[in-house]
């Protein structure tokens, strides 16, 4: 079974500061990763992902991903955070049946003047 | 373009009755999928369907039956509606292939009272 692991449901950053969310996978196969965002009252949008090849992956608004397969993780991160950031943010894993997605337990993120 | 289409957006329902969530899409995709999502507990896989004719079942499929007749539709019913079955839910699409982004629709926010 595949799983993913998102640590912190709640993160706040200052504007301006570094964003870091955290996400860990758990698979038996080599996973398919994505992370998506949730603004409110809305559905879900698609930041990045993770099949083959380049480990660091760039997705919009800036946000950018590493796979680790050492660590077996796949961090989201943004340099510099904005207002218009805040938001819950999923971390995501298939093996590509059906692009059934397994969602991690999401991380709101709060950003601060 | 309108993509992902989720009819209600917000429904009460008394404790067993029945209702239809509708969902649409006019990418012309063969992957749809149904979730729940819950406070804390991220998004978990109703039902899912790789073509029209085809369905299975998701991590949490009891009290939910989905058909395909077409690949455009795909529609959840709620049999005998719980209050355990209080839940925001999105239905997604995607192309086959490599594995490829989801799309959500808006969300129906569903109580059961």
């Amino acid at each position: 079974a595949q799983s993913v692991t998102q640590l912190g449901s709640h993160v706040s950053v200052s504007e301006g500061a570094l964003v870091l969310l955290r996400c860990n996978y758990s698979s038996s196969v080599p996973p398919y990763l994505f992370w998506y965002v949730q603004y409110p009252n809305q559905g879900l949008q698609l930041l990045l992902k993770y099949t083959t090849g380049a480990t660091l992956v760039k997705g919009i608004n800036g946000f950018e991903a590493e796979f680790k397969k050492s660590e077996t993780s796949f961090h989201l991160t943004k340099p510099s955070a904005h207002m218009s950031d805040a938001a819950e943010y999923f971390c995501a894993v298939t093996r590509g049946e059906g692009n059934k997605l397994t969602f991690g337990t999401g991380t709101q993120l709060k950003v601060e003047l | 373009n309108a993509g992902v289409t989720q009819t209600p957006k917000f429904q009460v329902l008394k404790t067993g009755q029945s209702m239809t969530l509708q969902c649409a899409q006019d990418m012309n995709h063969e992957y749809m999928s149904w979730y729940r999502q819950d406070p804390g507990m991220g998004l978990r896989l109703i039902h899912y369907s790789v073509g029209a004719g085809i369905t299975d079942q998701g991590e949490v499929p009891n009290g939910y039956n989905v058909s395909r007749s077409t690949t455009e539709d795909f529609p959840l019913r709620l049999l005998s509606a719980a209050p355990s079955q209080t839940s925001v839910y999105f239905c997604a699409s995607s192309s086959t292939g490599m594995i490829t982004e989801a799309f959500f629709g808006q969300g129906t926010r569903l109580t059961v009272v």
